[in-house]
């Protein structure tokens, strides 16, 4: 199937930095990306539809100007958490769609952010 | 309040018993997504159901979609260790053809040799 590539895997800041993650399409092309936030031993929850072209869309509850998303290409969507606090510390997962025609969602293997 | 609802929240058995995990839904599901994790890493698609009724295999994992399209079940034969790890179920929530996923608390499986 296809794959999708997260940058980096694991993060650990400084309160107050900020931080980038990139979800990259490797063989196929994304104009769609989603962003999820998984809690420990919770499970995940979508954060944001990233457009590639366009701005992205959040769910409700999540600051668009804390978590910064640019679509920069169809196989590249970044995510920034600006001004990381502790409670920011988290597993951020990006998926994108299939586009050859079929329903399944590929899944990046997630990113571990620890803000000190 | 969660869409939803996976039970059990945690599950342990034996090797070799067979267990099923379940999904309910408050709304009409119009696609159902089942993913196995392992903690800290990314989601591997195990299938998806659309059709009330619908039944798909996997080697030794079965999932079915209701008729109403309100509840789903997966069913693993024979565990194996290798099967432990974090089911999640997902509901395509999305519009305009694209999948966005909204996930149940997952169920935490483990198998014990």
């Amino acid at each position: 199937g296809a794959v999708v590539s997260q940058h980096p895997s694991w993060v650990i800041c400084k309160s107050g930095t900020s931080v980038k993650i990139e979800c990259r399409s490797l063989d196929f092309q994304a104009t769609t990306m989603f962003w999820y936030r998984q809690f420990p031993k919770q499970s995940l929850m979508l954060m944001a539809t990233s457009n590639e072209g366009s701005k992205a869309t959040y769910e409700q509850g999540v600051e668009k100007d804390k978590f910064l998303i640019n679509h920069a290409s169809l196989t590249l969507s970044t995510l920034t958490v600006t001004s990381a606090h502790p409670e920011d510390s988290s597993f951020y997962i990006c998926s994108a769609p299939s586009t050859s025609g079929g329903d399944e969602q590929f899944f990046g293997p997630g990113t571990r952010l620890t803000v000190l | 309040s969660q869409e939803l609802e996976q039970s059990p929240q945690s599950l342990i058995v034996q090797e070799g018993k067979n267990l099923t995990i379940n999904c309910t839904s408050s709304k009409t599901l119009y696609g159902l997504y089942w993913y196995k994790q392992k903690y800290g890493e990314g989601l591997i698609f195990l299938m998806m159901l659309q059709k009330g009724g619908e039944e798909k295999s996997h080697e030794k994992i079965t999932a079915k979609l209701d008729e109403k399209k309100q509840q789903s079940s997966l069913h693993i034969t024979a565990s194996q260790p290798s099967h432990a790890g974090i089911y999640l179920c997902g509901a395509d929530r999305g519009s305009g053809g694209y999948n966005k996923l909204i996930f149940g608390a997952g169920t935490r499986l483990a198998v014990h040799p």
